[in-house]
């Protein structure tokens, strides 16, 4: 199975902030990645990146996604108030389909 | 416009038998691949299964295999999650999701039923 870690688990950042959060599969699975956003846990996720760096239709350009192989990065360009969420990536290169832990991002 | 409701939750027994449902409207059922997700209270989200769009093709996270069943009803636009010998660490609310694996990967999602199991 490959497994996905995110990094930091935990980020605390400001409104404008420019932030990263990284992704690292256990194996190469090419570009096959998701990025995903959820406000509450229990809430259907909303998707941001897929296939590492493609932005989905209706998601703001301060979001970007970059990587392909083993390491992937998002970064929000500039913090607004409605991207506090917790942020999972997710590969889609063979099953076991399998997500990241999670990376909360709270407000300093 | 895209929907998928899901039914079937509820409070069961460990060891006991629940059925989730999903209804899809709003798109050409047959022409998806389907899937489950399922999300822990208070932890990430965890792929459950997924099934072709003609329904001949299965996947399953290993720790639910040959206890959930993935099954579908094109005609009926519906997609179903068999769950037997349920387990405490089942408890979660499980969504449905539309799949394409050669794009976006799970594309429209349900607003999830919640599953607890306990006795």
């Amino acid at each position: 199975d490959i497994q996905m870690t995110q990094s930091p688990s935990t980020l605390s950042a400001s409104v404008g902030d420019r932030v990263t959060i990284t992704c690292r599969a256990s194996q190469s699975i090419s570009y096959w990645l998701a990025w995903w956003h959820q406000k509450k846990p229990g809430e259907a996720p909303k998707l941001l990146i897929y296939k590492a760096s493609i932005l989905e239709s209706g998601v703001p350009s301060r979001f970007s996604g970059s990587g392909s192989g083993t390491e992937f990065t998002l970064t929000i360009s500039s913090l607004q108030p409605e991207d506090f969420a917790t942020y999972y990536c997710q590969q889609y290169n063979s099953y076991p389909i399998t997500f990241g832990q999670g990376t909360r991002l709270e407000i300093k | 416009e895209v929907q998928l409701v899901e039914s079937g939750g509820g409070l069961v027994q460990p060891g006991g038998s629940l059925r989730l449902s999903c209804a899809a409207s709003g798109f050409t059922f047959s022409s998806y691949w389907m899937s489950w997700v399922r999300q822990v209270p208070g932890k990430g989200l965890e792929w459950v299964a997924n099934i072709k769009e003609d329904g001949n093709d299965k996947y399953y996270v290993d720790s639910v295999k040959g206890r959930f069943s993935i099954s579908r009803d094109n005609a009926k636009y519906s997609l179903h999650l068999q769950m037997n010998s349920l387990r405490a660490e089942d408890t979660a609310v499980y969504f449905c999701a539309t799949y394409t694996g050669s794009r976006r990967g799970f594309d429209d999602w349900g607003q999830g039923t919640l599953v607890t199991v306990s006795s």
